[in-house]
């Protein structure tokens, strides 16, 4: 079965950097487009990046454009997102997602940004 | 970008009632729609794709219908597990962004 498992998730300060991982496994990686999407404390769901099948084309939510970086190796069946320079209200659940017909959650990485 | 529109925000009802939550799109979506549950501290549960079909090992008593911009997501007789914050999803497999519904809150009358 479909599973994809988030980690790299912590407390970082203000400013620093982070890269989150979601290992896809039970279905074929690299013929999916992936998502990243997170979840703020007690708020609702928002888009973050999407990365085609290939890795050719990357698309951002405008809030993170600039300072995030979706990609990923299909050879080791992994997304990753890097983020720079982090901020107060990047603080959230970060899931991944596979695109399709039918899309597959993981169970998401605890961001914090804190001093 | 596509905006879904879900109503209500907050729904009270008991074990058993018929609950209906409604999303709404800003431009036609075609079926590109999915339906989640989710629960404190834990991550949403796929329960409808595609709008109208039912996602493996969920109960029958959860059925999506709808197309274009209007969709509704019935749960037929509400069960104490049921209590949760639903949220639609306007998703498509290679164009972004993926837009959701702000949730409904279904809570215990």
């Amino acid at each position: 079965q479909v599973q994809l498992v988030e980690s790299g998730g912590g407390v970082v300060q203000p400013g620093r950097s982070l890269r989150l991982s979601c290992a896809a496994s039970g279905f074929t990686f690299s013929s999916y487009a992936m998502h990243w999407v997170r979840q703020a404390p007690g708020k609702g769901l928002e888009w973050v990046a999407l990365i085609s099948y290939d890795g050719s084309n990357k698309y951002y939510a405008d809030s993170v454009r600039g300072r995030f970086t979706i990609s990923r190796d299909s050879s080791r069946n992994t997304l990753y997102l890097q983020i720079n320079s982090l901020r107060a209200e990047d603080t959230a659940v970060y899931y991944c997602a596979s695109a399709g017909y039918s899309p597959k959650w993981g169970q998401g990485t605890l961001v914090t940004v804190s001093s | 970008d596509i905006h879904m529109t879900q109503s209500p925000s907050t729904l009270s009802a008991s074990v058993g009632d018929r609950v209906t939550i409604t999303c709404r799109a800003s431009q036609s979506i075609s079926s590109w729609l999915a339906w989640y549950q989710q629960k404190p501290g834990e991550a949403p549960k796929l329960l409808i794709y595609q709008a109208s079909s039912l996602e493996s090992g969920v109960p029958s008593r959860f059925s999506g219908s709808g197309s274009g911009t209007e969709f509704t997501l019935t749960i037929s007789s509400l069960q104490p597990g049921d209590f949760a914050t639903y949220y639609c999803h306007h998703y498509s497999t290679y164009v972004p962004p993926w837009t959701f519904g702000q949730g409904t809150k279904v809570e215990i009358k």
